[in-house]
């Protein structure tokens, strides 16, 4: 079945960068679009950007673009999301996710990676 | 920029039926989905293309659309499905979310 599995947990110290990194299995990665999208504690979520697995081409929000970086390894099932330029605003939990392009009932999301910025 | 509006909170009792709403004019030309998400753990798709259910979502999940507000309805309402709910979309290569709702069932 289909796995989403997501780099550890990470701390941070203000204007630093971190790259989290999601691998995934069970379907043919290129099939599936891989957005990112993070949730500050008891806060909603926001959805930063994704990547076409099998092009690498790359969409994000306004708000991140310019700070965030997602890129792919077809070679791994791999795809990484890094941020630049860390302040305490952004510690949340960032998951990946896939299949929001397709609307075919096969979103799934991966389990999560905690990113805490503080000094 | 598009906008998705949720009611911040939702309470039933057990066995009722809950209906949350999401209204944005995205939804009059895009599809919306819903998400379950549960303390500490990764949301779970819900509800696609307005009203479709994924395999494995029980039947008392089910979701309606009119103009430009949908409607997740729990029909017979469980202790455990409390949790925050959330619809979405996708439109112009960005993917829309709403603010959540927190279902409390007791």
């Amino acid at each position: 079945q289909v796995h989403l599995v997501q780099s550890g947990a990470e701390v941070k110290k203000p204007g630093a960068s971190v790259k989290v990194s999601c691998k995934a299995s069970g379907y043919p990665f290129t099939s599936y679009e891989i957005s990112w999208v993070r949730q500050a504690t008891g806060q909603g979520v926001e959805w930063m950007g994704w990547i076409n697995p099998k092009s690498g081409n790359t969409a994000y929000a306004q708000k991140f673009q310019g700070r965030v970086t997602i890129t792919r390894d077809t070679s791994i099932s791999t795809t990484y999301m890094e941020m630049s330029s860390l302040r305490s605003e952004d510690t949340a939990v960032y998951f990946c996710a896939r299949g929001f392009a397709w609307n075919d009932g096969s979103d799934y999301w991966g389990p999560g990676t905690l990113v805490t910025v503080s000094s | 920029s598009y906008e998705l509006t949720q009611p911040s909170s939702v309470s039933v009792s057990p066995g009722q039926t809950a209906k949350i709403t999401c209204s944005g004019d995205v939804l009059a030309k895009k599809y919306a989905r819903w998400f379950q998400q549960k303390p500490g753990q990764a949301p779970v798709l819900l509800i696609y293309k307005d009203s479709e259910r994924p395999s494995g979502i029980p039947e008392r999940f089910s979701g309606s659309s009119s103009g430009t507000t949908v409607t997740l309805t729990i029909t017979g309402a469980q202790v455990d499905d409390e949790a925050d709910y959330y619809c979405y979309s996708v439109a112009d290569n960005n993917v829309i979310f709403g603010g959540g709702t927190k279902l409390t069932v007791l």
